[in-house]
């Protein structure tokens, strides 16, 4: 199977901690992307890395990609309650269809 | 608003019915996939569609069928829903190679 996996499986954290989840995955990739869903509720995006690229800023996120070590990870910085959530990581991997394969995902609890 | 719906939200159905999950989307996308969730766990593609008319199996196909006669319409049918389809369903479309955008997904338990 080419399905990424996230670790930790969950993590709890506080207000204003930083949160950091990884995602390994076995095949090599065209572009990682990780996703976050609220419960209840659709996947929304919330950034895309290339395999080209190694590490790439979106607010209060951060991405970094080591293709060598198929590995990824996701740091939230100064998190907010509102960050609850679970977070996937979804890889890319050939050139037709756009296809993704999700891992099962990081259950962030922020803590007021 | 442009974007992808799904409908119906939620269905319960009977075990050997035949159900239809809808889906359509405004950005004129050329691709097109339905994903399910089962509880607490990530997703996986049943089928996906690159472009009208040409559709092809993702990791769990078996016991639906999809049609693409329209680029905007990606609709998945379930032909004698079995307990084990019970999950939540999400359409979502993209380009190659860019950003796939999910609709809010279809809650459906077969009873």
């Amino acid at each position: 199977s080419q399905q990424g996996e996230e670790d930790p499986q969950a993590l709890s954290i506080q207000e204003g901690e930083n949160a950091t989840m990884n995602c390994s995955y076995k095949t090599s990739i065209n572009n990682l992307q990780w996703y976050r869903q609220n419960s209840g509720r659709g996947l929304v995006h919330l950034i895309l890395i290339r395999s080209n690229e190694r590490e790439k800023h979106s607010g209060r996120l951060r991405v970094t990609l080591d293709t060598s070590k198929k590995s990824s990870s996701l740091l939230i910085t100064a998190s907010r309650a509102a960050d609850t959530a679970s977070y996937f990581c979804a890889t890319e991997h050939d050139t037709s269809g756009s296809r993704l394969t999700f891992g099962e995902g990081t259950q962030l609890t922020v803590n007021p | 608003d442009a974007g992808i719906t799904q409908s119906p939200r939620y269905k319960i159905t009977e075990t050997g019915r035949q159900v239809t999950l809808m889906c359509h989307q405004t950005w004129s996308h050329s691709y097109m996939f339905w994903y399910r969730q089962d509880l607490g766990h990530g997703l996986r593609l049943i089928y996906y569609s690159a472009a009208a008319d040409i559709t092809d199996k993702g990791e769990v196909p078996d016991g639906y069928v999809v049609s693409r006669s329209k680029t905007e319409n990606f609709p998945l049918t379930l032909e004698s829903a079995t307990r084990s389809q019970t999950s939540v369903y999400f359409c979502a479309s993209s380009e190659t190679g860019n950003t796939i955008y999910f609709g809010e997904g279809s809650w459906l338990t077969v009873v």
